[in-house]
Parts: C-alpha cells; structure tokens; sequence
C-alpha cells in the first residue's frame, strides 16, 4: 500500500512568488491535512480536508489556501511569499468515520526554501 | 482545547542505556495520545498510540508509554537506546469527538544517542 506522496520535495522561490504544493493521500483515505514546521514555531497546522470540504482551518493568514479534489488529492497554495513562510510543509492523510482514532499518515514533505 | 509539552528539547544519552522522554497535556475532555518519530529529512512516523484501555503502550522499535490520566502524562520509554534511535520525538494529543481529525502537536524533543 503506497503512502502519502507529496511533491515536489525541495523548492526555492523569491518573495513575492507564490508556491502550489501537491499531497497524494494514501489509498483510500478521505482526510487530508497540513502542517507547517519550523525551527522557530514546530508543526502548526494549517487546514484540514474531508470530501472536498475544508472542515478545520488553522491561524495563517489568507495567502495560505488549500483545496481538495474528488479523488482526494489534495494541494495547498501560498501567495506573496515572504521569508517567514521557509518551513517544512508536511501532508498527512486519515481515514474518517468509526472508528475514528485521527491517526495521521505523513508523507516526507516539501521543503520550501523562500530567498 | 488541548495543549502538549514536552519539557525537555534535547535528551543525551549513551547507547544501550535506558531513556524516558516526558510529555504532558492538558484538556477539558478525554483523549487520544500519539508519539510520532521524525528522522532528519523526513515526515513523521507514528510509533505509538493510546485509545484506550490498557494505560501500557507498547509501540515499534522497542519503544512503550505509559498513559497517567491523574497527572496527565504519556511518558515514552525505551529499556535501551541504539544510536539509530537518534531522532525528534514529538507527542501529540486529540481530543475525542468532534468532526476534525487534528493533532496538537509538543514541541519535540530531540534524542541523541552517543556512543
């Protein structure tokens, strides 16, 4: 059974461009969510999704978004990056429903480096 | 709301000697408690998981927790370390019920296992 895919792995972008930032969950699972890791602030989550519905939003301001597809793919997306946003962004899928534990699946993330 | 501290960022200890790495939380209702693994450059593994029932956990690679609902702690343990256990910890804690799969993470303790 495949895992969580995330790609790509590694980018650098300059301030000022946006960034789109690609999860594949395992299959199967309905859920996906994202964090944000940092030296500074550790994993801080971002959004949640469940059939296309964002169902759990964090505290980052509106030039994160995300979205989730019908297959259950999912892709964040940042606008106007600024130095703040270099992190690791890491995609976790879950299964949703009874029982429901919220285990998290983690893919290996996508390291965005912000010049 | 939840919380999780994780007391200690960095934890050195010797190889095949015993290691304890502490974590607490706080909540209003009942939870599900996870230690996750990260190694350098990777997403997060789970090694183990308190649901309920028995408070003893054991986990992979050798790893166990121990659930402490009077004082609020899920302490990992592991009888003897190996240098490959060199890696962030982090505990996480969901509260049950409600629609949302998220975890509140700690934020990490780094275990580094010298020879």
């Amino acid at each position: 059974k495949a895992g969580v895919t995330q790609t790509p792995r590694y980018l650098i972008k300059t301030r000022g461009q946006q960034v789109t930032l690609s999860c594949s969950p395992i299959s199967g699972h309905r859920s996906v969510s994202w964090y944000q890791q940092t030296p500074g602030q550790g994993l801080q989550f971002l959004f949640e999704y469940f059939s296309e519905t964002q169902r759990n939003k964090g505290n980052f301001p509106g030039r994160f978004s995300g979205r989730q597809f019908s297959n259950s793919r999912s892709e964040m997306n940042v606008s106007t990056l600024e130095l703040g946003d270099s992190a690791l962004y890491l995609c976790a899928s879950s299964a949703w429903g009874t029982p429901n534990t919220g285990e998290l699946f983690f893919g290996e993330g996508s390291r965005l480096t912000v010049l | 709301a939840q919380s999780v501290t994780q007391l200690d960022s960095q934890v050195p200890v010797f190889e095949e000697a015993p290691v304890e790495l502490r974590c607490n939380y706080s909540s209003s209702v009942s939870v599900y408690l996870f230690w996750y693994v990260q190694y350098p450059n990777q997403g997060l593994q789970l090694l183990l998981k308190y649901l309920s029932g028995s408070t003893l956990v054991k986990g992979i690679n050798g790893f166990e927790a121990e659930f402490n609902k009077s004082q609020t702690s899920f302490h990992l343990r592991k009888p003897s370390v190996h240098i490959s256990d060199t890696a962030e910890y982090f505990c996480a804690v969901r509260g049950y019920g409600g629609a949302t799969n998220k975890l509140i993470f700690g934020t990490g303790t780094l275990l580094a296992v010298q020879p």
